[in-house]
């Protein structure tokens, strides 16, 4: 596996599930990051990781919580789901640093709540 | 505090047609500017970016952007559309710190043959 990868690609569940979206990055990079993109709208940033610390939370509502166990793998926790936050979750990396970071994006995980 | 507009939601063109995707930025100190592919189904991958260097700055697939501090713009261009090139374009703006990326709506591109 190369770059940045995500699982599930698809996911389906009703309101009162549990699931977990996984993101692992292949690029020995340091800060992970959660994105939604609904239609219509910009992504919006969710959670930032550096160093496996939180750094960044956009005022996320708690039915989403981030998992970040090491540099390499993001976690995004998913109960109680409402069907406005059907969305592509995309989860990015980067290497922190002095100056300008590219941040690379995995091919994201579309997600229906129903 | 930053942020990027991009005129057009839709651009429609015809193959070998020129390209051209608009984006402007506000921002109160010189800014990072990146623009963004994002192929159905898929990620965002990085097309350019701009870290205040050459203003004229080349990316992957024949694409180029021009930074101009006047116009406050980052307008993105290609002289010849490839069927390709269809997918949906994201401009994007940092300032100071990386991960503070604020993103247009997004444009997407149609190349009709």
């Amino acid at each position: 596996e190369t770059g940045v990868t995500q699982t599930p690609r698809h996911l389906v569940m009703g309101m009162t599930n549990k699931k977990s979206l996984k993101c692992e990055q292949h690029l020995g990079h340091n800060a992970m990051y959660w994105y939604k993109q609904s239609a219509k709208k910009p992504l919006e940033l969710m959670f930032v990781y550096s160093l496996e610390e939180r750094v960044e939370n956009n005022s996320v509502p708690s039915r989403f919580s981030p998992e970040c166990p090491n540099s390499s793998h993001l976690f995004l926790h998913l109960h109680t789901l409402q069907p406005e936050d059907s969305a592509l979750y995309l989860c990015a990396s980067s290497q922190e640093r002095e100056g300008l970071d590219t941040q690379y994006f995995g091919p994201g995980t579309r997600l229906t709540v129903l | 505090a930053q942020s990027v507009t991009q005129l057009g939601s839709h651009v429609s063109v015809s193959e070998g047609a020129l390209v051209l995707l608009r984006c402007n930025y506000s921002s109160s100190v010189p800014p990072y500017l990146f623009w963004y592919v994002q192929y159905p189904n898929q990620g965002l991958q990085l097309l350019l970016k701009y870290t205040s260097a050459a203003t004229l700055v080349k990316g992957i697939n024949g694409f180029e952007a021009e930074f101009k501090k006047s116009e406050t713009s980052f307008h993105l261009t290609k002289p010849s559309a490839h069927m390709s090139d269809a997918a949906e374009y994201f401009c994007a703006v940092s300032v100071g710190s990386n991960y503070k990326l604020t993103f247009g709506k997004g444009t997407l591109l149609t190349v009709n043959p």
